[in-house]
């Protein structure tokens, strides 16, 4: 079974500074997806940013980029000039690609809590 | 609003009492996602719609709750008899089911926040 572990129950960045999440996953699979979820308080989860497992080229989205150390099953989350709008629950996500189309079902980690002190 | 729509948002309930949730999701998305998520973890899933057919089932979802998509529109989820370890979020998500994922991706709803006392 695929595993999700987010090891930072909690962390903290000063606003316009730059922070980065861990994740790490276990699987056997060479096809998948990985995502980064945001989850503001008693607010819908939102896709941040997606990485496929076979493209070498980290995913990048305006302030936010990844990188996927695909070896080493290793997949952070940085944020660039942090903003107080990015303080929420954050959850890295892995999603399997059964031959080229999946049932999407989603496996998370425990999620990590940013705070951006102004 | 084209989001998904959860109700209710906040539910209390005492133990042993049925309780019923709905998820209304985007109309062109055929594929509904059920998950639980528990204070301080990320989300489980429970069970996963294609139009009415109910494809697969967590062993997360004891024999206490059932899950309907009538029509492959709103879904409901219905636990019975709940028990204390049922207080969680209950979320719900749809997608299209149209070309590879990462193009049409979920739609999560707020969600629906259960305490059992």
């Amino acid at each position: 079974a695929q595993t999700v572990t987010q090891s930072q129950p909690e962390m903290s960045v000063q606003e316009a500074e730059t922070v980065t999440l861990s994740c790490t996953y276990d699987t056997s699979e060479s096809d998948y997806y990985l995502f980064w979820y945001k989850q503001p308080p008693s607010r819908q989860m939102i896709l941040v940013i997606r990485q496929e497992a076979y493209k070498q080229q980290n995913a990048t989205e305006n302030r936010f980029s990844v990188n996927f150390q695909k070896a080493a099953k290793s997949f952070s989350l940085k944020i660039s000039d942090s903003q107080l709008g990015d303080a929420a629950m954050y959850f890295c996500a892995y999603l399997f690609n059964a031959g080229g189309t999946s049932y999407g079902k989603l496996t998370f980690g425990q999620g990590t809590i940013l705070t951006v002190h102004p | 609003d084209t989001g998904v729509s959860q109700n209710p948002r906040h539910k209390i309930t005492k133990r042993g009492q049925n309780v019923t949730f709905r998820c209304d999701p985007i109309s062109e998305h055929n594929r509904l996602y059920w998950y639980r998520q528990t204070l301080g973890q990320g989300p489980e899933f429970l069970t996963y719609f294609q139009n009415e057919a109910q494809l697969e089932k967590s062993r997360l979802l004891s024999d206490r709750f059932s899950a309907e998509r009538p029509k492959g529109s709103f879904s409901t989820l219905e636990i019975q008899r709940t028990e204390q370890g049922d207080s969680a979020m209950y979320l719900c998500a749809s997608r299209v089911n149209r070309g590879p994922f990462p193009n049409y991706g979920y739609t999560f709803g707020s969600g629906t926040r259960l305490t059992v006392v």
